[in-house]
């Protein structure tokens, strides 16, 4: 079955310095992918999708980058700031059904100030 | 605030009572998703709605389990004789119509404690 793992569960960083936040998927049939942030006690907020035919996309201070030879993306947030502080999640979809998001374990990244 | 609201915000219950939790998605979006999270996992999904039509269940979803979006607009998610096991939070999700796939807005959830 689909399987969403990250490399790294938490980061920890310093304000101002770059993150990057990694996601493999099993699923060769995904072709959208969507990343969330999760604060404590809220439900998931979108931050920026890519789709299969694109490499790299870039949004405000976030960039993410889909490599699918290695079913691999990445998450890059410039400048990170203690608002960012938040769990974040990959989620992929496509295949037999777009309705469903399968997400991963999410890794938790802490900005210091 | 994505615009999707879900009520009760928290629920607590004992073991063997029925609850139930209702979910409004963004007033144009035609798609409703309802998802399971567990402390320190990612969100699971449960079912999803096209319109009225329950398009798809996860094998998560036991025969306790039922959901209706009898009007194609909000959604309700039925958990009979609750376990233990059923504590979690209880996300609910809608997204636009047209050709998918659409990112999903995500609501506040509601928190379940079976006692």
């Amino acid at each position: 079955g689909e399987s969403v793992g990250l490399h790294l569960p938490t980061l920890s960083v310093q304000e101002g310095d770059n993150s990057i936040i990694n996601c493999a998927y099993s699923n060769s049939a995904s072709d959208y992918f969507i990343w969330y942030k999760q604060e404590s006690g809220k439900g998931p907020q979108f931050i920026i999708d890519i789709r299969s035919n694109m490499d790299k996309r870039q949004g405000q201070r976030v960039t993410v980058l889909l490599n699918k030879t290695v079913k691999h993306l990445s998450l890059q947030i410039a400048a990170t700031q203690p608002g960012d502080s938040a769990v974040y999640f990959c989620a992929p979809t496509g295949g037999t059904s777009y309705g469903k998001l399968t997400f991963g374990q999410g890794t938790i990244l802490t900005v210091h100030p | 605030d994505t615009g999707v609201s879900q009520n009760p915000r928290h629920k607590i219950t004992k073991r063997g009572q029925n609850v139930t939790f209702r979910c409004d998605p963004i007033s144009e979006h035609n798609r409703l998703y309802w998802y399971r999270q567990t402390l320190g996992q990612g969100p699971e999904f449960l079912t999803y709605f096209q319109n009225e039509a329950q398009l798809e269940k996860s094998r998560l979803l036991s025969d306790r389990f039922s959901a209706e979006r009898p009007k194609g607009s909000f959604s309700t998610l039925e958990i009979q004789r609750t376990e233990q096991g059923d504590s979690a939070m209880y996300l609910c999700a809608s997204s636009p119509p047209g050709q998918g796939p659409y990112e999903q807005f995500f609501g506040p959830g509601t928190r379940l404690t079976v006692l």
